[in-house]
């Protein structure tokens, strides 16, 4: 099946730094994307949808100048956290959908950040 | 607007007994309705999925039906095993909202040996 991979898997950065997530399609290619944010024992909260080519588009509530999203490929979307605080530190999963799949949806294994 | 709404936990079940987890949805138009799983320390892997009414999803010896009569989509497994262990999501996506997925809450399952 399609595989999704994020890197990197676990990052621990200070506070006031900022902290790029890549998360790449590894044998298709996606023109969207989604960042999701999971809150430990928590459900997944969508962020924002990335678009190729296009601005993101972000959901209500998240700050777009803090949680920069580039779509620079079909390949390959980033997140960056940039002025990271001790708040931002979470589990941020990306997923991708097949293109021409209504509903076929693959995850990345997730990226945790810790802001110290 | 679309929403899932998943049986709260945790769940504590001792191994081979019978599992139900709720899920009821809300949604706009017709969705297809998913089940995912996440071992601890892993990422979310697809479950189970059903693209439209009646279908019956099964994988693992998991299975749930896509009821529109009652937008439920509940999770069952007749036995489980310690490796069932993990988070369980109820989960919808709609074409038309371009493959955004909605979650549930996730429901935490523990089987005891």
């Amino acid at each position: 099946g399609a595989v999704v991979s994020q890197h990197p898997s676990r990052v621990i950065c200070k506070s006031g730094t900022s902290v790029k997530i890549e998360c790449r399609s590894l044998d298709f290619q996606a023109t969207t994307m989604f960042w999701y944010r999971q809150f430990p024992k928590q459900s997944l909260m969508l962020m924002a949808t990335s678009n190729e080519g296009s601005k993101a588009t972000y959901e209500q509530g998240v700050e777009k100048d803090k949680f920069l999203i580039n779509h620079a490929s079909l390949t390959l979307s980033t997140l960056t956290v940039t002025s990271a605080h001790p708040e931002d530190s979470s589990f941020y999963i990306c997923s991708a959908p097949l293109a021409g799949a209504t509903d076929t949806q693959y995850f990345g294994p997730g990226t945790r950040l810790t802001v110290l | 607007g679309n929403s899932v709404t998943q049986m709260e936990g945790p769940v504590t079940l001792s191994e081979e007994a019978f599992l139900t987890i709720n899920c009821t949805y809300t949604a706009t138009g017709y969705p297809s309705l998913f089940w995912y799983v996440q071992y601890p320390g892993e990422g979310l892997q697809l479950l189970l999925k059903a693209t439209k009414a009646d279908d019956k999803g099964s994988n693992k010896g998991f299975e749930a039906t896509y009821r529109k009569e009652t937008t439920s989509f509940h999770l069952e497994k007749g036995s489980v095993q310690v490796s069932d262990s993990a988070v369980y999501f109820c989960a919808l996506s709609e074409g038309n909202t371009g493959n955004q997925f909605y979650f549930g809450t996730g429901t935490s399952l523990t089987v005891i040996p």
